[in-house]
């Protein structure tokens, strides 16, 4: 398997443009997390999804950012309009539920380092 | 919500010396509790887990304690090498297979290990 994949690897634009960062999970991963790392929050967890339905997304900073995952293979992060604070490495990671006792690993992809300027 | 504090923040050890890194949760209902391994540009890597039916865990150089008591738990490595710095994350959750709750993880600030030589 590839693992988690994140594109593109590095995003720079302007303030006020819209980026959208892209995810794959791993095959057959029902979970599926969005993070934002920065050196002063550290790793934050923005929204997670179960079978491609959004369950928490508490950690959104605003409603300049939205998430989707239209299926099982795919999701999306945006932001709209961008502002320099949104600067990070954004991570999206994936994991298999599997009850009883689940598996609870967290596979990371690559990230994807944002700078907006 | 989940509150995890992780400490020391940056740690020196001379190579073939032990590191302990401790971490603390304050939600008694957190059952599952990974570290991540995180080098330079590079994404978080999981590199032993433990739940909260065990008191500890082994992999070779590494292992980690946890006791639910004080709702605290440790890394400990052993014969520290080079290529063990890094910056180590711990984290807690409710692992998803016992309440459904989607093993959403709440991070530590991370310790960055320095092996010198």
């Amino acid at each position: 398997d590839a693992g988690v994949i994140q594109s593109p690897r590095h995003e720079v634009t302007e303030m006020g443009q819209e980026v959208t960062l892209r995810c794959k999970p791993i095959s057959g991963h029902d979970y599926l997390f969005w993070y934002r790392q920065t050196m002063m929050r550290g790793l934050e967890l923005l929204i997670y999804f179960n079978n491609n339905v959004p369950i928490d997304d508490s950690g959104m900073p605003e409603d300049r950012f939205s998430a989707k995952m239209p299926n099982a293979s795919f999701s999306t992060l945006k932001i709209q309009p961008s502002e320099p604070r949104d600067s990070a490495v954004y991570f999206c990671a994936s994991s298999l539920g599997a009850p009883p006792t689940g598996t609870d690993t967290q596979y990371f992809g690559p990230g994807t380092r944002l700078t907006v300027l | 919500g989940e509150n995890v504090e992780q400490h020391p923040s940056t740690l020196s050890v001379q190579e073939g010396d032990s590191a302990v890194i401790k971490c603390t949760y304050s939600d008694s209902a957190s059952n599952y509790f990974p570290w991540y391994k995180q080098e330079l540009g590079k994404r978080p890597q999981l590199i032993i887990d433990i739940r909260s039916n065990v008191g500890e865990k082994k992999d070779q150089r590494i292992a980690v304690t946890l006791n639910k008591t004080a709702k605290h738990f440790s890394l400990h490595i052993t014969e520290t090498q080079p290529e063990d710095s890094a910056v180590y994350f711990c984290a807690a959750s409710i692992g998803q297979g016992l309440t459904g709750g989607g093993n959403k993880l709440t991070f530590g600030t991370g310790t960055q290990l320095k092996v010198e030589l």
